[in-house]
């Protein structure tokens, strides 16, 4: 099952610009995450934001959480040519067995030098 | 130098042969988990355990088995009945709501 969906798929920008992501999902979430994966590598824990939370920040990064769109966006300000990843959201779902997250297709980024 | 180890980085499997995946970690952590991630793709779930001797079927567990007989290890067995095997696989362990990967490991037909 993909819970959710990451918009765009991929996504250009210059170094010093800023850079938005987007991870629809389709059932209610106890939290959402975000991990980053570098070409070839395992996943990073970037941040996690909780249902009841609105928005949260981590040095250049900013999480935001809309429950009633089932939408999230991660927001990296000041790129740099070494953020350039892939960028997946991660949800654990709510009033379900499951014990495990779900992964959403990612968003390439591409930070131009 | 704690966290999680994968071996092999790459495997090739022949028809009909049955590949092990290996992964230790040293964090202490209860849960551990197998994902398969397919080229541009994000991360499928194979199977997951919450403690020792105990394990969970995940989305796409057909094809696969797996261990859990001791607490820092979970190998994963990708079976001849998995017809498409080619995949990048990752093993990962949860502190909490948070998981921590292993490095991974490309899995090839010949």
């Amino acid at each position: 099952s993909q819970q959710g969906e990451e918009d765009p798929q991929a996504l250009s920008i210059q170094e010093g610009e800023n850079a938005t992501m987007n991870c629809s999902y389709k059932t209610s979430i106890n939290n959402l995450q975000w991990y980053r994966q570098n070409s070839g590598r395992g996943l990073v824990h970037l941040i996690l934001i909780r249902s009841n939370e609105r928005e949260k920040h981590s040095g250049r990064l900013r999480v935001t959480l809309d429950t009633s769109k089932k939408s999230s966006s991660l927001l990296i300000t000041a790129s740099r040519a070494a953020d350039t990843a892939s960028y997946f959201c991660a949800t654990s779902v709510r009033d379900t067995g499951r014990r495990a997250l779900t992964f959403g297709s990612g968003t390439r980024l591409q930070v131009q030098p | 130098d704690g966290g999680i180890t994968q071996s092999p980085k790459y495997l090739f499997r022949k028809e009909g042969q049955n590949v092990t995946l290996s992964c230790e970690q040293n964090l202490n952590h209860d849960a551990m988990y197998w994902y398969r991630q397919d080229p541009g793709q994000g991360l499928r779930l194979i199977y997951y355990s919450q403690i020792v001797n105990d394990f969970q079927k995940g989305d796409i567990a057909e094809g696969y088995s797996v261990s859990r007989e001791k607490k820092e290890s979970f190998p994963l067995t990708v079976t001849s009945a998995q017809k498409n095997p080619t995949a990048f696989y990752l093993c990962a362990s949860s502190e909490g709501e948070k998981l921590f990967f292993g490095s991974g490991t490309q899995l090839s037909v010949l």
